[in-house]
């Protein structure tokens, strides 16, 4: 599978700020998968990016894919308690299974 | 089935007995996957199946870890002589196929081995 790098490991932020999680390939990507695994839960899908440069929103979280179809992103705008958890990319390239990252555990603190 | 099933939902068992888990994938889905996550960790994939192709083992930890799968249905993932380092929640997820979409995961089963 696809090795990659997911960046930060852990964030805690104040209700109400952002947060931003990354994920870095050294390779070129087919797509990427965004999932989220609340505590005690198992990951749920969020969203796909399989075009160069997209852009996906969901209300306050907005997901791209890079130019290169190397990184990702998830930002989430104005955090709020229910955003709380752990977000994976898994990134599908040439191997037949996803590869998920290592995790972003997010914290938010009322 | 509404989703992906597991079963038992907890186990906890002696070291050096073997155990055996089950998942029920969504009706249709190809591809069926298993992945072991530990405490605060990620998840670390074990084993895919697709349809009627041979499953990608890349991931079994050691000879100890088996699975199978009845054609596009029922999966099971056998541990044999379990160790206190194979205590973990063994996740279960299918999807219609590599590439085609999000994967469905279960509610996992939390193997405790003491």
């Amino acid at each position: 599978g696809q090795q990659v790098m997911q960046i930060p490991q852990y964030q805690h932020v104040q209700e109400g700020e952002d947060f931003t999680t990354y994920c870095n390939s050294s390779t070129t990507l087919s797509n990427i998968q965004w999932y989220k695994q609340r505590p005690g839960g198992h990951p749920v899908f969020l969203i796909q990016l399989v075009k160069s440069g997209e852009v996906k929103k969901q209300k306050r979280l907005t997901f791209q894919f890079g130019e290169a179809k190397k990184n990702s992103s998830l930002h989430i705008t104005a955090t709020q308690t229910t955003d709380v958890g752990t977000y994976f990319c898994a990134p599908s390239g040439s191997a037949r299974q996803l590869t998920f990252g290592s995790g972003t555990q997010l914290t938010v603190l009322p | 089935g509404a989703g992906v099933s597991q079963s038992p939902s907890n186990k906890v068992t002696e070291k050096g007995k073997d155990v055996e888990l089950r998942c029920d994938p969504i009706s249709g889905h190809t591809a069926l996957y298993w992945y072991r996550q530990r405490l605060g960790q990620g998840l670390e994939f074990l084993i895919y199946f697709q349809g009627n192709s041979a499953p990608d083992k890349s991931g079994l930890p050691s000879d100890r870890f088996s699975a199978e799968r009845t054609g596009e249905s029922v999966s099971t993932l056998t541990i044999q002589r379990t160790q206190q380092e194979d205590s973990a929640v063994y996740l279960c997820a299918s999807s219609f196929g590599q590439g085609r979409g999000e994967q469905y995961f279960g509610p996992g089963t939390r193997l405790t081995v003491t």
